[in-house]
């Protein structure tokens, strides 16, 4: 069974601060999503990694894939309370297809 | 616009009752859906993959007798949750995949069991 662990569990910060969300396994993943999800809504999905080593960018989130492909971290610059939301890392052998989610990190930004 | 609708947003039943949720492709022939459970500031499980026109495979530990799962066509997949007990209570969601094209999820049915 592949497991992906997601760090910290909560977080909350200052509007304008930075951070960094980690999402780890021992298994390698042939392709890894970010998502955001709101209270009462599915998850909205931001981002497909799907190389190893690749880096994208969705405007202040910066989104990396390890080398290894086993692990994934979501940055984001000068947050804003509008950020609030739980985040979810997920892991699959394509993104189609069956997804291995992490536990998920509740971000709150303070205004 | 949404790409997968789910039915009912939000559901209150009695206990013992049964009670169907819908999920539904718009635009796209879904050959598989997923059907996940949320519980509140928790990630989503996994309880059972839909394939159209197959019986569902369920993960360990979700009991097949009680979430029942229905792909009969293309477009549509059902989760019946049948004699319902107020430890059910909780967010199902649902995911949909029309082949190579990326997973798109349902917004959610929000279930409480008095």
């Amino acid at each position: 069974t592949q497991l992906l662990e997601q760090s910290p569990q909560f977080l909350s910060i200052q509007e304008g601060e930075n951070l960094t969300v980690y999402c780890n396994s021992s298994s390698v993943f042939s392709s890894l999503q970010w998502y955001r999800q709101e209270p009462g809504e599915g998850p909205v999905l931001l981002v497909t990694v799907v190389t190893g080593g690749e880096v994208k960018k969705l405007k202040r989130l910066t989104f990396q894939f390890g080398d290894a492909r086993k692990d994934s971290s979501l940055h984001i610059t000068a947050a804003q309370p509008g950020d609030t939301g739980l985040y979810l890392c997920a892991g699959g052998r394509t993104s189609y297809g069956k997804l291995t989610f992490g536990q998920g990190t509740i971000l709150t930004v303070h205004p | 616009g949404a790409v997968v609708s789910q039915h009912p947003s939000w559901v209150i039943c009695k206990s013992g009752t049964s009670v169907k949720i819908e999920c539904r492709s718009l635009d796209f022939q879904a050959t598989t859906m997923f059907w996940y459970r949320q519980f509140p500031k928790q990630s989503l499980m996994l309880m059972a993959t839909s394939n159209e026109g197959s019986k569902a495979t369920y993960e360990q530990g979700v009991e097949k007798d009680k979430f029942l799962i229905n792909h009969a066509s293309l477009t549509l997949s059902t989760l019946t949750v049948t004699s319902a007990h107020p430890e059910d209570s909780s967010f199902y969601i649902c995911s949909a995949s029309g082949g190579d094209s990326p997973l798109h999820f349902g917004n959610g049915t929000r279930l409480t069991v008095t």
